[in-house]
C-alpha cells in the first residue's frame, strides 16, 4: 500500500525558514517523480514544485514562479524521502502542503497518491 | 501559464440525477506527439487530500466508479457524474499537466439538492 507521510509544518515568522519532509513507502520511490502541492485555507490547489525520478538523465527540478529562488525541492532515495526547503517565507505561503506521487504516465504529472498534508503558517 | 477555468463554482443536484462540471483551458493541452489531452480531474472531500478520478481527459483511474466520466472538445472539458450519490459531495478540480507550471481550476463544489 502506497503511503506518503508529511512532516515539518509549523508556525513561522515572515522571512523565516522551514523544511518539510515526506516519507514514502509502498512503491519504488526512486522510479517516480514527486511533487509538492499546496492549498491555502479555504482555497484551491496550487502546484508548487516537482522533482524527477532518479533516472539516467539525472534529476530535474521544477518550480512555480512564486517560489523560485526561495524554495528548494530535493529527494533522498536511500531514505525514500522527499524534502522541501522553504526560505524567505511570506504570509501568502500559508497553506497545507501536500506531497504527491506522480502517476508515471510520462510527460507531465498527474498525482495518483497524496499525503494527508502538513500545515505551514507564516505569521508574526 | 495555462489558466484553467471551471464552471459553475458550485451546483446542487438531486440524488440520482446527473451532475456536469466544465473546465476550459486558456490554450490547448493536447500533445501533438501522442494526441492526448493532458487533463486530469480530482475529487476532494472535506478534511481529505484530493483523489485522482480521471486522467488523459477521459481515462478513469483504477477503482473509480463508472458513474464518473470525462469528456473533451478542443479546450473544453467536462466531468460528468451520471447518477449523483451522497458520497459524491465534494469539491472537484481539473488540472492540466501539459507544460510547467501545472495548474488547477478553481474548483467546483457539488452538493445535494
Amino acid at each position: 500500500e502506497v503511503q506518503l507521510l508529511e512532516s515539518g509544518g509549523d508556525l513561522v515568522q515572515p522571512g523565516g525558514s522551514l523544511r518539510l519532509s515526506c516519507a514514502a513507502s509502498g512503491f519504488t520511490f526512486s522510479n517516480y517523480a514527486m511533487s509538492w502541492v499546496r492549498q491555502a485555507p479555504g482555497k484551491g490547489l496550487e502546484w508548487v514544485s516537482a522533482i524527477s525520478g532518479s533516472g539516467p538523465d539525472g534529476i530535474n527540478t521544477y518550480y512555480v514562479d512564486s517560489v523560485k529562488g526561495r524554495f528548494t525541492i530535493s529527494r533522498d532515495d536511500s531514505r525514500d524521502t522527499l524534502f522541501l526547503q522553504m526560505n524567505s517565507l511570506r504570509a501568502e505561503d500559508t497553506a497545507v502542503y501536500y506531497c504527491a506521487k506522480d502517476h508515471g504516465l510520462g510527460g507531465g504529472s498527474t498525482f495518483d497518491y497524496w499525503g494527508q498534508g502538513t500545515l505551514v503558517t507564516v505569521s508574526p | 501559464d495555462i489558466v484553467m477555468t471551471q464552471s459553475p463554482d458550485s451546483l446542487a443536484v438531486s440524488l440520482g440525477e446527473r451532475a456536469t462540471i466544465k473546465c476550459k483551458s486558456s490554450q490547448s493541452v493536447l500533445h501533438s506527439s501522442n494526441k492526448k489531452n493532458y487533463l486530469a480531474w480530482y475529487q476532494q472531500k472535506p478534511g481529505q487530500p484530493p483523489k485522482l478520478l480521471i486522467y488523459w481527459a477521459s481515462t478513469r483511474e483504477s477503482g473509480v466508479p463508472d458513474r464518473f466520466s470525462g469528456g473533451a472538445s478542443g479546450t473544453d472539458f467536462t466531468l460528468t457524474i451520471s447518477s449523483l450519490q451522497a458520497e459524491d459531495v465534494a469539491v472537484y478540480y481539473c488540472q492540466h499537466y501539459h507544460s510547467i507550471p501545472w495548474t488547477f481550476g478553481q474548483g467546483t463544489k457539488v452538493e445535494i439538492k
